[in-house]
Parts: structure tokens; sequence; C-alpha cells
């Protein structure tokens, strides 16, 4: 299995701003991935982390609100940009295996927006 | 369109057995997974059904069928820190996960 880890663990942003979440896997994974998710609710895919490349957006996520890195294959990052406070929620990195029988969670980032 | 559903919630009594049902309809399939998640923390695996069967893990057992498009979690001897939300969500054929809304489950002693 591998080990997750996030920083920050949260965060309280004003308006406009942004704020650079980082993800951290203790191996080399296969995929890596960026979940929302807002409270009493489940998870929502914002995007794949793809190493080397652009990353893959789902549908009513956009590059330019949520850039993503991936320089190497057990990092990434997770950019909120010009936030609002509709983007207040809970950030989730998650990563699996060339097996894909498994997907690890980061602990998570909760970031409020004022 | 792809679809995974679960109740929204149930209560049951410590000590006892819960079964937690999830059906989906998605495109292609390449596992189901289910998670629990307590909450304010991040969600923690639980199991992993790719063949149709019975897996056993302890007190918790999934369950899959692929024709019905249909799985379950079960829950023995129920312990009062199994009050969590319980997530299912299937792989499809791009190896995404496509998650259920959640069950949460209060277990009442």
């Amino acid at each position: 299995s591998a080990v997750i880890s996030q920083k920050p663990s949260r965060d309280i942003c004003q308006r406009g701003t942004s704020l650079t979440i980082q993800c951290q896997v203790d191996s080399q994974v296969t995929m890596m991935f960026w979940y929302r998710q807002q409270p009493g609710q489940s998870l929502t895919l914002i995007a794949t982390a793809n190493q080397g490349s652009e990353a893959t957006y789902e549908s009513g996520f956009v590059i330019d609100k949520f850039p993503i890195s991936r320089p190497n294959l057990t990092f990434s990052t997770l950019t909120v940009s010009n936030m609002s406070p509709e983007d207040s929620s809970i950030y989730l990195c998650s990563a699996s295996g060339t097996e894909f029988n498994e997907q690890f969670f980061g602990p998570g980032t909760r970031l409020t927006v004022l | 369109g792809q679809n995974i559903d679960q109740p929204t919630e149930m209560t049951a009594t410590e000590g006892a057995i819960v079964q937690i049902n999830c059906t989906y309809q998605t495109s292609g399939f390449n596992g189901l997974f289910w998670y629990q998640q307590h909450a304010g923390e991040a969600p923690t695996f639980l199991s992993y059904n790719v063949l149709d069967g019975l897996e056993e893990k302890g007190r918790f057992s999934s369950f899959l069928s692929r024709s019905k498009g249909y799985s379950y979690l079960l829950l023995k001897e129920l312990q009062m820190k199994d009050s969590a939300s319980y997530l299912c969500a299937v792989m499809d054929s791009n190896y995404q996960l496509i998650w259920g809304a959640g069950t949460k489950l209060i277990i009442k002693p």
C-alpha cells in the first residue's frame, strides 16, 4: 500500500487569492487524482494528474481554475485559483498503482474561502 | 449515463449485522470498491471485487454480481466505531472511479 501526505492540512483564504496544495506519495504510483468533497457529499473527481503532460480534467473543471502539476511519479500539486467562497471544500489527493485494485487517499486539505 | 445507487442512511444496533447494497450502471467494469469514511477524514479502502462472489475480510465481507450490476457490503458484529459513511465506487473502462453518494451508517447501543 501507499502512504499519501498532503500540505497544507487546512487553510483559510481570502476571496481572489490562490492556494497550492501539495501531494506526496511514499512510492511510485501509476495514477494520481485530485478530488473535491463538499460537506456531507460524495467525492467529485476534478482531474487525473498525468506525469510529464497536461492533466485530464473532468466536465466542469478547467485548467485555468485548477492548474495541476505532476513533475514525477510521486508528487503532484493542485492550485485553486482566484478563489471564491464556493471553492470551500475538502480537496483530496489519491493514487493507484499498476494493478488498479486499490486506490489510496491522502488525508485531505480543508479549504475555507472567506 | 453512469450511475451508482446506494441507500442514503441506515441504522443498526451494536453487535448486529448490516448489509449495505449498491447497484450500478457504468461504461465498462474494472472492479468495484468499498470505502469507509469517518466524518472529517479521508476515505479508507475496505474491499475490491472484480469477480462474482463473496470476499471476506474479518468482520467485513463484500459480494459482487456483475450480471445484476449489484454489490453489497456486509458488516458483522457491529461496533460503535463502525459508524461512518460507506462509499461504493466502480472503476469504468477508462480506469476511473465512479462514486456513489455514500451510505451513512448509524450504530446505536
